[in-house]
Protein backbone atom coordinates (compact mmCIF):
# COMPACT_ATOMS: atom_id res chain seq x y z
CA UNK A 1 0.00 0.00 0.00
CA UNK A 2 1.41 3.50 -0.99
CA UNK A 3 2.01 5.58 2.05
CA UNK A 4 -0.58 8.06 2.65
CA UNK A 5 -2.21 8.96 5.69
CA UNK A 6 -4.36 11.72 6.07
CA UNK A 7 -5.54 13.87 9.60
CA UNK A 8 -8.13 14.08 11.34
CA UNK A 9 -10.34 10.81 10.12
CA UNK A 10 -13.14 12.31 11.44
CA UNK A 11 -14.18 15.83 12.29
CA UNK A 12 -17.97 17.46 13.50
CA UNK A 13 -17.45 21.51 12.97
CA UNK A 14 -19.81 24.16 12.66
CA UNK A 15 -20.65 26.64 9.93
CA UNK A 16 -18.21 29.62 9.92
CA UNK A 17 -15.45 27.48 11.29
CA UNK A 18 -11.93 26.95 9.27
CA UNK A 19 -10.96 23.84 9.23
CA UNK A 20 -7.35 22.27 7.89
CA UNK A 21 -7.05 18.49 6.31
CA UNK A 22 -3.74 17.06 6.17
CA UNK A 23 -2.42 14.86 3.48
CA UNK A 24 1.01 12.82 4.46
CA UNK A 25 3.00 10.82 2.15
CA UNK A 26 5.71 8.49 2.74
CA UNK A 27 6.58 7.97 -1.52
CA UNK A 28 8.22 11.10 -2.35
CA UNK A 29 5.67 11.53 -5.33
CA UNK A 30 5.68 15.16 -7.20
CA UNK A 31 1.46 14.99 -7.42
CA UNK A 32 -1.04 15.82 -4.94
CA UNK A 33 -4.99 15.97 -5.50
CA UNK A 34 -7.61 16.69 -3.08
CA UNK A 35 -10.95 15.10 -4.13
CA UNK A 36 -14.69 15.10 -2.34
CA UNK A 37 -17.04 12.44 -2.65
CA UNK A 38 -20.36 12.65 -2.59
CA UNK A 39 -23.11 10.73 -3.48
CA UNK A 40 -24.61 10.48 -6.86
CA UNK A 41 -21.22 12.54 -7.93
CA UNK A 42 -18.75 9.90 -7.64
CA UNK A 43 -14.68 11.44 -6.31
CA UNK A 44 -14.64 15.00 -7.94
CA UNK A 45 -11.14 17.12 -7.76
CA UNK A 46 -10.91 20.22 -5.80
CA UNK A 47 -7.21 21.06 -6.00
CA UNK A 48 -4.09 19.27 -6.99
CA UNK A 49 -0.43 19.77 -6.72
CA UNK A 50 2.33 19.19 -9.13
CA UNK A 51 4.92 20.30 -6.63
CA UNK A 52 6.59 22.09 -4.21
CA UNK A 53 4.61 25.51 -3.68
CA UNK A 54 3.04 24.59 -7.49
CA UNK A 55 -0.74 23.97 -7.10
CA UNK A 56 -4.09 24.41 -9.28
CA UNK A 57 -8.03 23.95 -9.29
CA UNK A 58 -9.81 21.49 -10.00
CA UNK A 59 -13.77 20.72 -10.90
CA UNK A 60 -15.29 21.95 -7.51
CA UNK A 61 -12.21 24.46 -5.98
CA UNK A 62 -14.42 27.39 -4.53
CA UNK A 63 -14.53 27.60 -0.79
CA UNK A 64 -11.45 25.77 -0.65
CA UNK A 65 -7.87 26.53 -0.48
CA UNK A 66 -4.54 24.42 -0.57
CA UNK A 67 -0.75 24.74 0.18
CA UNK A 68 2.31 22.53 -0.40
CA UNK A 69 5.33 23.51 1.76
CA UNK A 70 7.27 20.06 1.46
CA UNK A 71 7.10 17.36 -0.63
CA UNK A 72 5.22 15.00 1.43
CA UNK A 73 2.87 17.29 3.09
CA UNK A 74 -0.61 18.60 1.23
CA UNK A 75 -2.93 20.59 3.10
CA UNK A 76 -7.22 21.54 2.39
CA UNK A 77 -8.08 24.28 4.65
CA UNK A 78 -11.34 25.14 4.35
CA UNK A 79 -12.01 29.03 5.37
CA UNK A 80 -15.21 29.28 6.33
CA UNK A 81 -17.20 25.61 6.10
CA UNK A 82 -20.42 25.20 4.69
CA UNK A 83 -22.98 22.41 5.31
CA UNK A 84 -22.61 22.05 1.51
CA UNK A 85 -18.85 21.04 2.32
CA UNK A 86 -20.00 17.87 4.41
CA UNK A 87 -18.61 15.55 2.67
CA UNK A 88 -15.77 12.27 2.46
CA UNK A 89 -12.69 13.63 1.52
CA UNK A 90 -9.98 11.77 0.06
CA UNK A 91 -6.39 12.65 -0.98
CA UNK A 92 -4.60 11.00 -3.22
CA UNK A 93 -0.46 11.18 -5.13
CA UNK A 94 1.06 9.86 -8.20
CA UNK A 95 4.55 9.63 -9.07
CA UNK A 96 6.04 11.13 -12.54
CA UNK A 97 4.48 10.52 -15.85
CA UNK A 98 0.72 11.68 -16.95
CA UNK A 99 -0.58 7.78 -16.96
CA UNK A 100 0.88 7.12 -13.29
CA UNK A 101 -1.50 5.69 -11.10
CA UNK A 102 -3.19 7.84 -8.56
CA UNK A 103 -2.85 6.39 -4.98
CA UNK A 104 -5.63 7.09 -2.39
CA UNK A 105 -5.89 7.51 1.46
CA UNK A 106 -8.11 6.37 3.91
CA UNK A 107 -10.15 9.52 3.64
CA UNK A 108 -11.70 12.05 5.72
CA UNK A 109 -15.55 12.48 6.96
CA UNK A 110 -16.54 16.02 7.70
CA UNK A 111 -19.34 16.79 8.67
CA UNK A 112 -20.48 20.88 8.68
CA UNK A 113 -23.27 21.46 11.35
CA UNK B 1 -22.29 18.39 -16.22
CA UNK B 2 -21.01 15.31 -15.50
CA UNK B 3 -18.70 13.51 -18.43
CA UNK B 4 -18.34 10.48 -16.65
CA UNK B 5 -21.37 8.56 -16.50
CA UNK B 6 -22.51 5.04 -14.65
CA UNK B 7 -26.12 4.60 -14.99
CA UNK B 8 -26.51 1.42 -13.22
CA UNK B 9 -26.20 2.73 -9.22
CA UNK B 10 -26.41 -1.32 -8.36
CA UNK B 11 -25.79 -4.82 -9.67
CA UNK B 12 -26.47 -7.65 -7.60
CA UNK B 13 -25.00 -11.22 -9.18
CA UNK B 14 -24.49 -14.66 -7.52
CA UNK B 15 -20.68 -15.90 -7.20
CA UNK B 16 -19.29 -17.63 -10.01
CA UNK B 17 -20.81 -15.42 -12.49
CA UNK B 18 -19.78 -12.90 -14.22
CA UNK B 19 -20.54 -9.23 -13.43
CA UNK B 20 -20.60 -6.39 -16.17
CA UNK B 21 -20.51 -2.94 -15.25
CA UNK B 22 -20.92 -0.04 -17.81
CA UNK B 23 -19.46 3.65 -18.43
CA UNK B 24 -20.21 6.19 -20.84
CA UNK B 25 -18.48 9.17 -21.46
CA UNK B 26 -18.97 12.68 -23.62
CA UNK B 27 -15.79 14.25 -23.42
CA UNK B 28 -13.70 13.22 -26.87
CA UNK B 29 -10.58 14.37 -25.73
CA UNK B 30 -10.27 11.29 -22.88
CA UNK B 31 -7.82 8.81 -23.83
CA UNK B 32 -7.24 6.85 -21.21
CA UNK B 33 -9.73 5.23 -18.99
CA UNK B 34 -9.29 3.39 -15.45
CA UNK B 35 -10.98 1.69 -13.08
CA UNK B 36 -11.06 1.64 -9.23
CA UNK B 37 -13.01 -0.12 -6.67
CA UNK B 38 -13.77 0.96 -2.76
CA UNK B 39 -14.34 -0.71 -0.13
CA UNK B 40 -16.93 0.89 2.67
CA UNK B 41 -14.50 3.35 5.12
CA UNK B 42 -11.77 3.47 2.48
CA UNK B 43 -9.90 4.73 -0.09
CA UNK B 44 -10.57 3.74 -3.51
CA UNK B 45 -7.72 1.12 -4.93
CA UNK B 46 -6.82 1.42 -8.93
CA UNK B 47 -8.16 -1.76 -10.94
CA UNK B 48 -7.49 -1.60 -14.53
CA UNK B 49 -6.62 0.44 -17.10
CA UNK B 50 -7.14 0.81 -20.43
CA UNK B 51 -5.47 3.42 -23.26
CA UNK B 52 -7.54 4.41 -26.45
CA UNK B 53 -5.38 3.39 -28.64
CA UNK B 54 -6.16 -0.25 -27.29
CA UNK B 55 -9.47 -1.63 -27.18
CA UNK B 56 -9.21 -4.58 -24.66
CA UNK B 57 -7.14 -4.73 -21.25
CA UNK B 58 -6.69 -8.12 -19.07
CA UNK B 59 -5.75 -9.09 -15.77
CA UNK B 60 -6.64 -11.78 -14.22
CA UNK B 61 -10.53 -11.89 -13.60
CA UNK B 62 -10.52 -8.37 -14.49
CA UNK B 63 -11.50 -7.06 -18.87
CA UNK B 64 -11.57 -4.03 -19.54
CA UNK B 65 -13.17 -3.59 -23.14
CA UNK B 66 -13.55 -0.08 -24.86
CA UNK B 67 -15.27 1.19 -27.83
CA UNK B 68 -14.46 4.73 -28.44
CA UNK B 69 -17.06 4.98 -31.55
CA UNK B 70 -19.94 4.85 -29.13
CA UNK B 71 -17.46 6.43 -25.88
CA UNK B 72 -18.48 3.37 -23.94
CA UNK B 73 -16.56 1.17 -21.75
CA UNK B 74 -17.21 -1.36 -19.24
CA UNK B 75 -15.25 -3.83 -16.37
CA UNK B 76 -15.85 -7.53 -17.11
CA UNK B 77 -15.07 -10.05 -13.60
CA UNK B 78 -15.69 -13.40 -14.10
CA UNK B 79 -15.49 -15.55 -12.09
CA UNK B 80 -17.31 -12.87 -9.41
CA UNK B 81 -16.07 -13.77 -5.68
CA UNK B 82 -17.60 -12.52 -2.91
CA UNK B 83 -14.78 -10.15 -1.95
CA UNK B 84 -15.69 -8.39 -5.07
CA UNK B 85 -18.82 -6.77 -3.42
CA UNK B 86 -17.83 -2.75 -3.33
CA UNK B 87 -18.58 0.12 -5.17
CA UNK B 88 -16.70 0.35 -8.62
CA UNK B 89 -15.68 3.66 -9.48
CA UNK B 90 -15.08 4.44 -13.68
CA UNK B 91 -12.87 7.08 -14.18
CA UNK B 92 -11.31 9.34 -17.27
CA UNK B 93 -8.34 11.06 -18.03
CA UNK B 94 -7.70 14.15 -20.91
CA UNK B 95 -4.46 15.08 -21.77
CA UNK B 96 -3.18 15.73 -18.32
CA UNK B 97 -3.32 14.64 -14.88
CA UNK B 98 -6.96 15.10 -13.53
CA UNK B 99 -9.38 12.64 -13.14
CA UNK B 100 -13.45 12.52 -14.57
CA UNK B 101 -15.03 10.21 -11.88
CA UNK B 102 -18.70 8.23 -12.55
CA UNK B 103 -21.08 8.14 -9.49
CA UNK B 104 -20.00 4.58 -9.07
CA UNK B 105 -21.91 1.00 -9.09
CA UNK B 106 -22.46 -1.36 -6.25
CA UNK B 107 -21.69 -4.41 -6.53
CA UNK B 108 -23.07 -7.26 -4.62
CA UNK B 109 -22.07 -10.72 -5.10
CA UNK B 110 -24.53 -13.23 -3.80
CA UNK B 111 -23.51 -16.51 -1.96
Amino acid sequence: DAGITQSPRHKVTETGTPVTLRCHQTENHRYMYWYRQDPGHGLRLIHYSYGVKDTDKGEVSDGYSVSRSKTEDFLLTLESATSSQTSVYFCAISDQGRRATQYFGPGTRLTVL
Amino acid sequence: DQQVKQNSPSLSVQEGRISILNCDYTNSMFDYFLWYKKYPAEGPTFLISISSIKDKNEDGRFTVFLNKSAKHLSLHIVPSQPGDSAVYFCAAMAGDYKLSFGAGTTVTVRA
